[in-house]
């Protein structure tokens, strides 16, 4: 196994579309998380997975984002109706169960709103 | 409040010194896991070392170290003999127990100078 993987790497969208980005985690890993970055600050927690059940999502998380893990292995990450500061790093990161696991993050998606 | 805390923004080190990376938290659990990640300008996060909050001994990597003082809720990072591969962001995370998600600070932008 490679690590986690991130498609598509760099996403550049008008304002209002919406955008779908995929994570693929590390084939025995049950967590998964989804973070955004913005440039000089460290990662924002959105969401996390364990299987195929969203056990938290940010309250920062506008309603216009959703996740999905259907089958508990790849996870999608979806805005709706994209805005300019939605512009970010989307970093993808799975983990084995247990707290002192540390996470293994994907490359990214770079997502620029114009 | 901040859960993790970075005060040094950015921090320049001559290539074969020892450098120390501050970070603090705050937590009222007792049993919590703290994190170093490293994120160099292609943008991936790299685990460099954990330590956990009941674990006797600052936790060792290689040339990472961490110096863990729980009283006073830091667990600032140590790297020995620096490189010039070294120069990157250093990210301080902590996760709470039973937590999915890690908290990051704003990060630390280290420089080994030649």
């Amino acid at each position: 196994d490679t690590g986690v993987s991130q498609d598509p790497r760099h996403k550049i969208t008008k304002r209002g579309q919406n955008v779908t980005f995929r994570c693929d985690p590390i084939s025995e890993h049950n967590r998964l998380y989804w973070y955004r970055q913005t440039l000089g600050q460290g990662p924002e927690f959105l969401t996390y997975f364990q299987n195929e059940a969203q056990l938290e999502k940010s309250r920062l998380l506008s309603d216009r984002f959703s996740a999905e893990r259907p089958k508990g292995s790849f996870s999608t990450l979806e805005i709706q109706r994209t805005e300019q500061g939605d512009s970010a790093m989307y970093l993808c990161a799975s983990s084995p169960l247990g707290d002192s696991y540390e996470q293994y993050f994907g490359p990214g998606t770079r997502l620029t709103v114009t | 409040a901040q859960k993790i805390t970075q005060t040094q923004p950015g921090m320049f080190v001559q290539e074969k010194e020892a450098v120390t990376l501050d970070c603090t938290y705050d937590t009222s659990d007792q049993s919590y896991g703290l994190f170093w990640y490293k994120q160099p300008s292609s943008g991936e996060m790299i685990f460099l070392i954990y330590q956990g909050s009941y674990d006797e001994q600052n936790a060792t990597e290689g040339r990472y170290s961490l110096n863990f003082q729980k009283a006073r809720k830091s667990a600032n990072l140590v790297i020995s003999a620096s490189q010039l591969g070294d120069s990157a962001m250093y990210f301080c995370a902590m996760r709470e127990p039973g937590m999915g998600q890690f908290y990051f600070g704003t990060g630390t932008s280290l420089t080994v100078i030649p």
